[in-house]
């Protein structure tokens, strides 16, 4: 298994532009999340997802959208990027009756 | 509202012992994790209480207390691997984490 894969790991963006950020699982994990962790903090959630056609607000969803059409796909959309969505975004994915989330590597985000 | 507090940084002693505190207020209670997360890189899972008591794995041992809102993360014959940032979350409703802003471990030899 390939676990949870991000793409891209590094991007920068101008002021303005959109684009998405992918995520993928072949753990078959209903679960999934978005999370952004600015320098020194922890992870704020996004938006989050308890299976396919599902999904809901976190903590700090302005300027994102997702979608899950399917079960390993939960990509992050960003309408138009601002500096202050520079950051590392997380992807994260985990069964329904487990308690341990697995997360992707990342994806460092630079907004100019 | 969320609200989780752990120190922000601690040093210690390689071959020692280090406990790492973590109190926390939320709306919802399904369980405390840890995760440890080495610099550049991911989270890593290392424990789950949702009872009171100790839980054991290891070097590492996870610490509930659900009445006063307390965690804590023990850390047995530090290694310098274990130098990395230690993030206390809390799972609130539908699967969600809330996470503290985490604590840097500085392991010195």
């Amino acid at each position: 298994n390939a676990g949870v894969t991000q793409t891209p790991k590094f991007q920068v963006l101008k002021t303005g532009q959109s684009m998405t950020l992918q995520c993928a699982q072949d753990m078959n994990h209903e679960y999934m999340s978005w999370y952004r962790q600015d320098p020194g903090m922890g992870l704020r959630l996004i938006h989050y997802s308890v299976g396919a056609g599902i999904t809901d607000q976190g903590e700090v969803p302005n300027g994102y959208n997702v979608s899950r059409s399917t079960t390993e796909d939960f990509p992050l959309r960003l309408l138009s990027a601002a500096p202050s969505q520079t950051s590392v975004y997380f992807c994260a994915s985990k069964p329904s009756r487990a308690n341990e989330q697995f997360f992707g590597p990342g994806t460092r985000l630079t907004v100019l | 509202g969320q609200n989780i507090d752990q120190p922000t940084e601690m040093t210690a002693t390689e071959g020692a012992i280090v406990q790492i505190n973590c109190t926390y207020q939320t709306s919802g209670f399904n369980g405390l994790f840890w995760y440890q997360q080495h610099a550049g890189e991911a989270p890593t899972f290392l424990s789950y209480n949702v009872l009171d008591g100790l839980e054991e794995k290891g070097r590492f041992s996870s610490f509930l207390s659900r009445s006063k809102g307390y965690s804590y993360l023990l850390l047995k014959e530090l290694q310098m691997k274990d130098s990395a940032s230690y993030l206390c979350a809390v799972g609130t409703n539908a699967g969600k984490s809330t996470f503290g802003d985490g604590t840097t471990l500085t392991v010195k030899p």
